[in-house]
């Protein structure tokens, strides 16, 4: 079947800007993931979707970072006036359930380069 | 908070040479141990994973990690590694009362012919 997709595969994007990004988890996972990955920070966890809800938003660097989730689908995540420091691949994943030690399967990511 | 350190950057091994590629992890309570591989422009996709029972955890393309408590280690290995095996590989642990993956640094794989 269809695995996690995320659009746009790349985008570029001047500094100041504001940038969305998307995830369109396997049909029927409930738990949704936001990741990303830089040469600096390695892969770090931003936030956490289960349904629509986020009960877990640590991640998130900034309050320019915001993620929504609608109709325990999509996701979208926000980049608010971007900053070089944001280029990254930003990694989407999600899993069956919120089960103990569920397995979370990652989508190609976006890679997000920002001017 | 749990720590993930992976202590190679980079693993370069001559084609059906064995391989190990070390992971210690710090916890202060029991975790779920991961390893999951990304090949270039590609996601992360999971090799194996230990939740419990034995130690010793078979996963997909012929890898086996081994689950060591005392020493807080899951050491990934695979007897004879394949040119196709040239990718990253990122160990991770999860505490179960939370759902993220807390990974390493990655671990370069290269295959030499």
């Amino acid at each position: 079947g269809a695995g996690v997709s995320q659009s746009p595969s790349n985008k570029v994007t001047e500094k100041g800007k504001d940038v969305e990004l998307r995830c369109d988890p396997i049909s029927g996972h409930t738990a949704l993931y936001w990741y990303r990955q830089s040469l600096g920070q390695g892969l770090e966890f931003l936030i956490y979707f289960q349904g629509n809800s986020a009960p877990d938003k640590s991640g998130l660097p900034s309050d320019r970072f915001s993620a929504e989730r609608t109709g325990g689908s999509v996701s979208t995540l926000t980049i608010q006036r971007t900053q070089q420091e944001d280029s990254a691949v930003y990694l989407c994943a999600s899993s069956l359930v919120r089960g103990l030690g569920e397995t979370q399967y990652f989508g190609p990511g976006t890679r997000l380069l920002v001017l | 908070a749990q720590s993930v350190t992976q202590l190679d950057s980079q693993v370069p091994v001559f084609e059906e040479a064995p391989v190990e590629l070390r992971c210690n992890y710090s916890s202060s309570v029991s975790v779920y141990l991961f390893w999951y591989v990304q090949y270039p422009n590609q996601g992360l996709q999971l090799l194996l994973k230990y939740l419990s029972g034995s130690t010793l955890v078979k996963g997909i393309n012929g890898f086996e990690a081994e689950f060591n408590k005392s020493q807080t280690s899951f050491h990934l290995r695979k007897p004879s590694v394949h040119i196709s095996d040239t990718a990253e590989y990122f160990c991770a642990v999860s505490d179960p009362r939370r759902q993220k993956l807390v990974f390493g640094q990655g671990t370069r794989l290269t295959i030499n012919p």
